[in-house]
């Protein structure tokens, strides 16, 4: 079990807008460290998404976007196309594992 | 192009041993660190573990501690996973990837090596 927790699915239809969760704790999200999402496509290399919880890599399309609040963080994607079937996985820095970075278990976005 | 192109899928017995790298391409190699990610057939990203190649420090997630060795050659800017005694459970696709401070997350991935672990 991951100690960062996604949902297991998400759906939307094409052009609809959707938001993927990423739950923690006080000893990773809650502390202030940055929250990043990766996109991986199927049979890819996962790509990077959105780092420090908020910013897009240059060539990630703009209705990719990031926020944090607490011990959350969240990934929407806005106008769904069908080429963002996938799935998506948060990270992040906990200190309880020996200051280790740890990976959510990954929700798998499905479009309808 | 910065670019991390990992070496080719194996297949090997339990028990052998295996080194599977990473090459880095079109940046400086020792102002990075380089993390691992395995992968598990069907499954979700697990970070490994990371090193800086500059001075090799390197860090393990408690579950790969003891488990694999990372290591980083300046010269051939390739940063090497390595195992000494595979187990079947070590069947998973592992990635390399480039990260830069904590706050800008892992920007480049290698394509993926599959290692593959059976009888």
């Amino acid at each position: 079990q991951s100690v960062l927790t996604q949902p297991p699915s998400v759906s939307g239809a094409p052009g609809q807008r959707v938001t993927l969760s990423c739950s923690g704790t006080s000893s990773n999200i809650g502390a202030g460290y940055d929250v990043h999402w990766y996109q991986q496509l199927p049979g890819t290399a996962p790509k990077l998404l959105i780092y420090g919880d908020t910013n897009r890599p240059s060539g990630v399309p703009a209705r990719f976007s990031g926020s944090k609040s607490g011990t959350s963080a969240s990934l929407t994607i806005s106008g769904l196309q069908a080429e963002d079937e996938g799935d998506y996985y948060c990270q992040s820095f906990d200190t309880r594992l020996s200051g280790s970075d740890i990976f959510g278990g990954g929700t798998k976005l499905t479009v309808l | 192009e910065v670019q991390l192109v990992q070496s080719g899928a194996e297949v090997k017995e339990p028990g052998e041993s295996l080194k599977i790298s990473c090459k880095a391409s079109g940046y400086r190699f020792v102002t990075h660190w380089i993390g691992w990610v395995r992968q598990m057939p069907g499954k979700g990203l697990e970070y490994m573990g990371i090193i800086f190649p500059g001075d090799s420090d390197t860090t393990y997630s408690p579950t790969f501690q003891g488990q694999v060795t990372m290591s980083a050659d300046m010269s051939t800017s390739t940063a090497t996973l390595q195992w000494t005694s595979l187990k079947a459970s070590d069947t998973a696709t592992y990635y390399c990837t480039r990260r830069g401070d904590k706050s800008k997350g892992m920007d480049v991935w290698g394509q993926g090596t599959t290692v593959t672990v059976s009888s």
